[in-house]
C-alpha cells in the first residue's frame, strides 16, 4: 500500500536548465497538490490538480513554472531555465476525493532540487 | 488573507515531559480547518492532527492534543510525554473554506527532546 511517491529525490541542475519533477498520488486519490519549501521556511502552496485538470494554480510564477497530471502517468512539475533561487525541497500531497476541505493530505518524502 | 503564526522558532523538553507548541492564526473565512504536521530530519511531511472550526471538542489523536480557543484564534499543539522520537519540526497550516483548496503553513517550531 504505497504512499505518495516522488522521484527523484534529489536533482541537480545547472543555471538555464529544466527540472522535471514527478508525483505518483496514494491509490484511489485523484487530487494532487504540489508545496514548495525554501530553507528555515514552511510550505508554500504552488498548484491544485485533478485529472487532466488544473484546479488552483495560485502559487505558481508566472513563468517558467508549469503542472500538468495527466489521465494516465505522474503528475509533473517542470520548471524551465532553472535559477538559483528554484533551489528548494518540492512536495507532493494528495487527497482522495471529497476530501479537500477536511481531509489530510498525504505527503511525498519530497523532491530536493539544487541549482548551481 | 490568512495567516499562521508560529512564535517560537525552537522548544527544548525533557523525555517524558509534555510540551505545547504556539500557533495562531487569522482568517476571514467563516468555516476553516487547522493542521499540524511534523517533519522529521529525514523532510517528510507527516499530519498529525486535525481540527475544524466548528467542531465542539479539542481533537486528540494519541499522544497529540489540539488545544482550540476559536475567540483567541489559537491551535496550540500539545505533545504529552515526549519521546525522543519526538524531536523534529513542527508546522501548523489552516485551509479556509473559501480560500481556495490552499494549506497555508506557519514557519514551523523545531523540537528537541532530550533524555
Amino acid at each position: 500500500n504505497a504512499g505518495v511517491m516522488q522521484n527523484p529525490r534529489h536533482l541537480v541542475r545547472r543555471r538555464g536548465q529544466e527540472a522535471r519533477l514527478r508525483c505518483s498520488p496514494m491509490k484511489g486519490h485523484s487530487h494532487v497538490y504540489w508545496y514548495r519549501q525554501l530553507p528555515e521556511e514552511g510550505l508554500k502552496f504552488m498548484v491544485y490538480l485533478q485529472k487532466e485538470n488544473i484546479i488552483d494554480e495560485s502559487g505558481m510564477p508566472k513563468e517558467r513554472f508549469s503542472a500538468e497530471f495527466p489521465k494516465e502517468g505522474p503528475s509533473i512539475l517542470r520548471i524551465q531555465q532553472v535559477v538559483r533561487g528554484d533551489s528548494a525541497a518540492y512536495f507532493c500531497a494528495s487527497s482522495p476525493p471529497g476530501a479537500v476541505n477536511t481531509g489530510e493530505l498525504f505527503f511525498g518524502e519530497g523532491s530536493r532540487l539544487t541549482v548551481l | 488573507a490568512q495567516k499562521i503564526t508560529q512564535t517560537q522558532p525552537g522548544m527544548f523538553v525533557q523525555e517524558k515531559e509534555a510540551v505545547t507548541l504556539d500557533c495562531t492564526y487569522d482568517t476571514s473565512d467563516p468555516s476553516y480547518g487547522l493542521f499540524w504536521y511534523k517533519q522529521p530530519s529525514s523532510g517528510e511531511m507527516i499530519f498529525l492532527i486535525y481540527q475544524g472550526s466548528y467542531d465542539q471538542q479539542n481533537a486528540t489523536e494519541g499522544r497529540y492534543s489540539l488545544n482550540f480557543q476559536k475567540a483567541r484564534k489559537s491551535a496550540n499543539l500539545v505533545i504529552s510525554a515526549s519521546q525522543l522520537g519526538d524531536s523534529a519540526m513542527y508546522f501548523c497550516a489552516m485551509r479556509g473554506d473559501r480560500a481556495g483548496y490552499a494549506l497555508n503553513f506557519g514557519k514551523g517550531t523545531s523540537l528537541l527532546v532530550t533524555p
